[in-house]
């Protein structure tokens, strides 16, 4: 049974400072892995996918990595906001089709001032 | 012109009533999804219609029973409702294996 793990679960940093957000999985046979953010009180919005045969994504800030041999993936923010406080969640899709997100237990990050 | 849109927002109810909440997109994708947010904020998938055809079905009582009346739809009924099924669901589209989009959810809360 695949469980997905995101350490640390809560972090609060300076605005500015680069910061890494960590994901592990125990089934290496994943599709792809997901990550997303959620703000207070609303919907989770995708962020980055990441394909199994793929080692890294990036969009603008923000930079996920994907070592599926291990286990692991990383988001990377670069110079981090206030607006980019908010739950971070990663999620593996297992090989296999069903397209079944597994979701991890969250990163709650603040960013302040 | 939002995406995935879920009604009600809010829903609170009696215990052992029957409740449906409504999941729509406008994304034209082929498969849709059910979540459910415990108090502890983890997610964890429920169901999953692929062209209005059952594909994932979790350990969920069978108290539970989405409908799927067309590609664009997926809703879900809840009867004899528990206090323990008080939680965020969020309905979520793709297309096929793809990035999958959530609604802003439903908080359903049991009294």
């Amino acid at each position: 049974k695949q469980e997905v793990t995101q350490i640390p679960a809560a972090l609060s940093v300076p605005e500015g400072e680069n910061l890494v957000l960590n994901c592990s999985f125990t089934d290496s046979a994943i599709y792809n892995l997901q990550w997303f953010r959620q703000d207070p009180g609303k919907g989770l919005t995708s962020l980055l996918l990441i394909q199994s045969s793929q080692r890294e994504q990036t969009s603008g800030r923000l930079n996920a990595s994907l070592d599926k041999s291990s286990g692991r993936s990383t988001l990377y923010i670069a110079a981090s906001q206030p607006g980019d406080s908010a739950t971070y969640l990663c999620a593996v899709v297992p090989s296999g089709g069903g397209n079944k997100l597994t979701f991890g237990t969250g990163t709650q990050l603040k960013v302040e001032l | 012109d939002t995406a995935v849109s879920q009604t009600p927002k809010y829903l609170v109810t009696q215990m052992g009533n029957d409740k449906s909440i409504k999941c729509e997109q406008n994304l034209g994708h082929d498969t849709m999804y059910w979540y459910k947010q415990d108090s502890k904020k983890f997610l964890k998938i429920m169901f999953s219609y692929n062209n209005k055809e059952l594909i994932i079905n979790e350990t969920v009582p069978n108290r539970f029973s989405p409908k799927s009346p067309d590609k664009a739809h997926l809703n879900l009924h809840i009867n004899s409702l528990e206090l323990g099924d008080s939680a965020v669901y969020f309905c979520a589209s793709s297309q096929a294996s793809g990035t999958q989009y959530f609604g802003p959810g439903t908080r359903l809360t049991v009294l």
